[in-house]
């Protein structure tokens, strides 16, 4: 079935610094990406559409020069958190559609990412 | 606009005893509905989803959801829970048609169902 690979798992940065989270499909590509955060005992919402070759669509309320969005390929799609800050930490989810795959189906999800920043 | 309401946000029940976690939602389109199960600091693997066939949708592990248009519900069963069921499940519904919103996911906010031996 469809996987996408989601790293890192966890990581820990000091305040002030970026973090790259990388997201792949591994056997199918994906035109369009999505990238959520999820606080605690919270559910999952949408920050942005990744789009291969074209600029991320941010949902209202998310900074896009704060999260940085690249989708350079079908397979890849990387998340960067600049200039971190406590507020930040939190689970960060990608999930991918198979393109060739048909609307019915589902998106897969990465394994998350758990950002701390202290 | 759409949007999701799980009905508990925690269940538990014993093992071996039926599951039933509730789901409503809203839609001006024809929507798509999934459950997801996520585990503790894991992604979200799907348990199944209705995308306008039957509306008895059958899924992995067990479990089975009823989409019911005239109720708006899509709540998510399963006959007799497995210690291993327990973790927290996501209703959603993804908007088929039509304006900025097509294809988005839209979640509800959970249900953590605890499972006791």
């Amino acid at each position: 079935g469809a996987v996408v690979s989601q790293h890192p798992s966890w990581v820990i940065c000091k305040s002030g610094t970026s973090v790259k989270i990388e997201c792949r499909s591994l056997d199918f590509q994906a035109t369009t990406m999505f990238w959520y955060r999820q606080f605690p005992k919270q559910s999952l919402m949408l920050m942005a559409t990744s789009n291969e070759g074209s600029k991320a669509t941010y949902e209202q309320g998310v900074e896009k020069d704060k999260f940085l969005i690249n989708h350079a390929s079908l397979t890849l799609s990387t998340l960067t958190v600049t200039s971190a800050h406590p507020e930040d930490s939190s689970f960060y989810i990608c999930s991918a559609r198979d393109t060739g795959a048909g609307f019915a189906y589902g998106y897969t999800f990465g394994s998350g990412t758990r950002l701390t920043v202290v | 606009a759409q949007s999701v309401t799980q009905l508990d946000s925690h269940v538990s029940v014993s093992e071996g005893t039926p599951v039933l976690l509730r789901c409503n939602y809203s839609s001006s389109y024809s929507p798509s509905l999934f459950w997801y199960v996520q585990h503790p600091n894991k992604g979200l693997q799907l348990l199944l989803k209705y995308t306008s066939a039957a509306t008895l949708v059958k899924g992995i592990n067990g479990f089975e959801a009823e989409f019911k248009k005239s109720e708006t519900s899509f709540h998510l069963t399963k006959p007799s829970a497995h210690m291993s069921d327990a973790a927290e499940y996501f209703c959603v519904v993804r908007v088929n048609a039509g304006g900025t919103s097509y294809g988005k996911l839209t979640f509800g906010q959970g249900t953590i169902l605890t499972v006791h031996p």
